[in-house]
């Protein structure tokens, strides 16, 4: 079965230290990942996915498929990265997305 | 463009009374994608829709729900007697193709008391 851990529920930083939040999954395929943001009082939104391999807002993340994970990663943290932000995959085609539970990212000044 | 609308945002139902849960899509959007989120929970798949057709129901329950998006007009979840186990908040999403990215909507918080 399809299935995306976040091991995080609550990742507290320094403003300018790195930041590293984790996503493991488990599936047979060759999945597409997501990692979508949720920013206070506004609706989730794409981050970036795998296949597209950009960088968005300074974040990058890796497709590791050996370990099957998904990290989610950033040199210097910054005040505004604080919000909720969800690993997903989906088999090729983009439908449905099956979504970890979230890590809530606080950034401190 | 608007992006996606749902409504309405907040939503009380007492046990046993049906709720309706409506979703515009962006425009040009023909694809439309239902989750639900129970707390401390991530967002789970109900439902997939293209106009008139349901393509994907294995994450709704079998009884009480149902959804639809017609040719002209919102997509509508339904839930009817509803129970306080439904109690989440309800998103959807939409897109333009079934590879393209989803675009969610704010959700609609549903309450049962």
């Amino acid at each position: 079965a399809q299935r995306v851990t976040q091991p995080e529920k609550l990742l507290s930083v320094f403003k300018g230290a790195p930041v590293e939040l984790k996503c493991n999954y488990s599936y047979s395929g060759s999945p597409e990942l997501f990692w979508y943001v949720q920013y206070s009082r506004q609706r989730l939104q794409l981050l970036l996915r795998h296949i597209s391999r950009e960088s968005i807002k300074g974040f990058t993340a890796d497709l590791n498929k050996g370990e099957t994970s998904f990290h989610l990663k950033k040199p210097f943290a910054q005040e505004e990265d604080s919000a909720m932000y969800y690993c997903a995959l989906a088999d090729s085609g983009n439908t449905p997305l099956v979504f970890g539970k979230g890590t809530r990212l606080s950034v401190i000044a | 463009n608007a992006g996606v609308m749902q409504n309405p945002r907040h939503l009380v139902r007492r046990r046993g009374q049906e709720a309706r849960l409506r979703c515009s899509p962006m425009k040009g959007h023909s694809h439309v994608y239902w989750y639900r989120q129970l707390p401390e929970e991530g967002l789970k798949f109900m439902v997939y829709l293209q106009k008139e057709n349901i393509i994907d129901e294995s994450g709704m329950p079998k009884e009480r729900f149902s959804a639809e998006f017609p040719k002209e007009g919102p997509s509508i979840l339904r839930i009817q007697q509803v129970v306080r186990g439904d109690s989440a908040a309800y998103f959807c999403a939409s897109s333009p193709s079934q590879t393209d990215t989803q675009y969610f909507g704010p959700g609609t918080r549903l309450t049962v008391l």
